[in-house]
């Protein structure tokens, strides 16, 4: 099993909403990652966590909250997001964590998500 | 930090062309990554090359890692429909970083 799975895959969400994103993984894979990505350009790193703790944060402003529950589980909680916050959000992870950035990544099919 | 410079950013052409696209940097790159992320999907691993001058081939799709490690190249031929999408190359950048490409978005015509 090679899937990472992502829900819900579309998110419309008003300016004052809290709303969350989930990934999930069932490889065994320690470190897991947030991306955005702007349409047809690459995605952009938000955090990376490894062995469940927060090893990366690319300076995202704090209405994202990032939540590694277990070594399965991502959330991303999101609050009081702007209109340029509308973006595909992928999840994605890889197998040691140590030196995640050397690894392949494992990608989901993303949440699309439109900030009203 | 280490940039990834793909050309063309965009390509479209008849099916059964030839293509090539280039991921180049300034910087020497431990490996090299290609993706293809098809419309509304997450980017999948079509390949990694770690030796200098390593050809692979996927079916149509040949890469080529050059032999100073600072490019790539990915060359498809007889593109089809279905190689449509946004190809991106990406290797492990400065600050523990995967550093993506520009991205080079392919639309391959009937």
């Amino acid at each position: 099993d090679t899937e990472v799975t992502q829900t819900p895959k579309h998110l419309v969400m008003g300016m004052t909403n809290k709303k969350s994103l989930k990934c999930e993984q069932h490889m065994g894979h320690r470190a897991m990652y947030w991306y955005k990505q702007k349409a047809k350009k690459p995605p952009e790193l938000m955090f990376v966590y490894s062995y469940e703790k927060l090893s990366i944060n690319e300076s995202v402003p704090s209405r994202f909250s990032p939540e590694c529950p277990n070594s399965s589980l991502l959330n991303l909680h999101l609050h009081a997001l702007q209109p340029e916050d509308s973006a595909l959000y992928l999840c994605a992870s890889s197998q040691e964590g140590q030196m995640w950035y050397q690894e392949t990544q494992y990608f989901g099919p993303g949440t699309r998500l439109l900030v009203l | 930090t280490q940039l990834l410079e793909q050309s063309p950013q965009f390509l479209s052409i008849q099916e059964g062309e030839n293509l090539t696209v280039y991921c180049n940097s300034s910087s020497v790159f431990s490996s090299l990554q290609w993706y293809r992320q098809e419309p509304g999907e997450g980017p999948v691993l079509l390949v990694t090359v770690v030796t200098g001058g390593e050809v692979k081939k996927l079916k149509r799709l040949t890469f080529q890692f050059g032999d100073a490690r600072k490019d790539s190249s990915l060359h498809i031929t007889a593109a089809q429909p279905g190689d449509t999408g946004l190809y991106l190359c990406a290797g492990p950048g400065g600050g523990n970083k995967l550093t993506f490409g520009t991205g080079t978005q392919l639309k391959v015509e009937l």
